[in-house]
């Protein structure tokens, strides 16, 4: 079982629609989570952090962490042509002693017009 | 502006040459800096945690003596890809905190 898993995509959604991105991990006792965006060619840049059971809203995104069932999710409101690019979630494992982050494969959204 | 800097920002070199990238924190000291390689349509891969003032931790599979990593002050830490191979061909991102540097592709004829 990989330590973190995303569906590969691609997601699909019209422009305006709610984008979600669903992310499971393995390690019951990771502390922290996190989305990154990646365009291609590009290295990631951080869109949100999490580290309690519930939501986090932060303009259009809202992340949402369910540590009972192990999985943290991103939903992008509005989604734009723009948005369209890898979305990676990330963990810090107990395993690792939280110093770690562990990346899922990423799930490729694609917002068209 | 990037809190990370990392550079060169692309290689491309001979086979059997040994190649240096350089990953700084700009406004931060950071005792522990992460490299990670990623394969064109895959996730990143973490090879190594640099640490500061000891040696680097290795993740299971990586050759430690491939990808020597030097992390001699608290701000610069750097990955040097020995004898580098068409395989070694991939981009290297390095990172600090939850913020990473924009990356390093290197392109190994």
């Amino acid at each position: 079982q990989k330590e973190v898993e995303q569906n590969s995509g691609p997601l699909s959604v019209p422009e305006g629609a709610i984008a979600s991105l669903n992310c499971t991990y393995s390690d019951r006792g990771s502390q922290s989570f996190f989305w990154y965006r990646q365009y291609s060619g590009k290295s990631p840049e951080l869109i949100m952090s999490i580290y309690s059971n519930g939501d986090k809203e932060d303009g259009r995104f809202t992340a949402q962490l369910n540590k009972a069932s192990q999985y943290v999710s991103l939903l992008i409101r509005d989604s734009q042509p723009s948005d369209s690019a890898t979305y990676l979630c990330a963990v810090t494992p107990l395993s690792s002693g939280y110093n770690k982050l562990i990346f899922g494969a990423g799930t490729r959204l694609a917002v068209h017009p | 502006g990037a809190v990370v800097s990392q550079h060169p920002s692309r290689v491309i070199c001979k086979s059997g040459t040994s190649v240096k990238i350089e990953c700084r924190s700009l406004d931060f000291q950071a005792t522990t800096m992460f490299w990670y390689r990623q394969f064109p349509k895959q996730s990143l891969m973490l090879m190594a945690t640099s640490n500061e003032g000891s040696k680097a931790t290795y993740e299971q599979g990586v050759e430690k003596d491939k990808f020597l990593i030097n992390h001699a002050s608290l701000t610069l830490s750097t990955l040097t890809v020995t004898s580098a191979h068409p395989e070694d061909s991939s981009f290297y991102i390095c990172s600090a905190r939850d913020e990473f540097g924009s990356g390093t592709q290197l392109s190994v004829l």
